[in-house]
């Protein structure tokens, strides 16, 4: 089946630092690449949609500033969160949409991240 | 009122046990539906659409009420191995983005 990767899966980092997460297809063409954030016993919340080639497409109440997208390629997309604090911590997913056949979203294994 | 909504559980069944969960989604332009599994700090794993006509894999079953905006995931014969998070997902169509419900927890024992 399809593969989508991670990385990296995970990361400590310090208060006011950046930290960029990468998203790779590795056996398929995804125009289309989302973003997830999921808190502790709480659902996954759709942070962005990535679209090669355009700017992306932020949901209600995420800073495009903070949470920046790249999707430069068919097969990688990157979230880059900004002067993170530690509210950020999260358990961050990505998913990828094929552009051709089976058009359903492969999901990455996920990226936690904390804060200190 | 948020868009998916399920029942939290957790549902402690015994191995063997058939276990259904419910879910409702708000909003009635959805077009396609959902369940994923996710175990414990893991990425969620689709395990089955959901279709009109309901459809069954295995020792699953799905069941979609489009006038009741109501969806149903059965299992039966449950193993240990199902034990995790079952998530109820909604597209509504628009740019394909999913809306996850909350899930609900299923711990199978011997």
């Amino acid at each position: 089946g399809a593969v989508v990767s991670q990385h990296p899966s995970w990361v400590i980092c310090k208060s006011g630092t950046s930290v960029k997460i990468e998203c790779r297809s590795l056996d398929f063409q995804a125009t289309t690449m989302f973003w997830y954030r999921q808190f502790p016993k709480q659902s996954l919340m759709l942070m962005a949609t990535s679209n090669e080639g355009s700017k992306a497409t932020y949901e209600q109440g995420v800073e495009k500033d903070k949470f920046l997208i790249n999707h430069a390629s068919l097969t990688l997309s990157t979230l880059t969160v900004t002067s993170a604090h530690p509210e950020d911590s999260s358990f961050y997913i990505c998913s990828a949409r094929a552009t051709s056949g089976k058009r359903e979203q492969y999901f990455g294994p996920g990226t936690r991240l904390t804060v200190t | 009122r948020k868009e998916v909504e399920q029942d939290p559980g957790p549902f402690n069944v015994p191995e063997g046990a058939t276990v259904a969960f419910n879910c409702t989604y708000s909003n009635s332009a959805s077009q396609s539906f959902f369940w994923y599994r996710q175990d414990c700090r893991k990425e969620p794993k689709l395990l089955m659409s959901v279709y009109s006509s309901g459809n069954e894999d295995g020792r699953f079953t799905a069941q979609l009420n489009r006038a009741s905006q109501y969806i149903s995931l059965l299992i039966r014969d449950s193993k240990l191995s199902d034990s995790a998070t079952y998530l109820c997902v909604v597209n509504t169509g628009t740019a394909s983005k999913l809306t996850f419900g909350t899930g609900t927890r299923l711990q199978v024992t011997l």
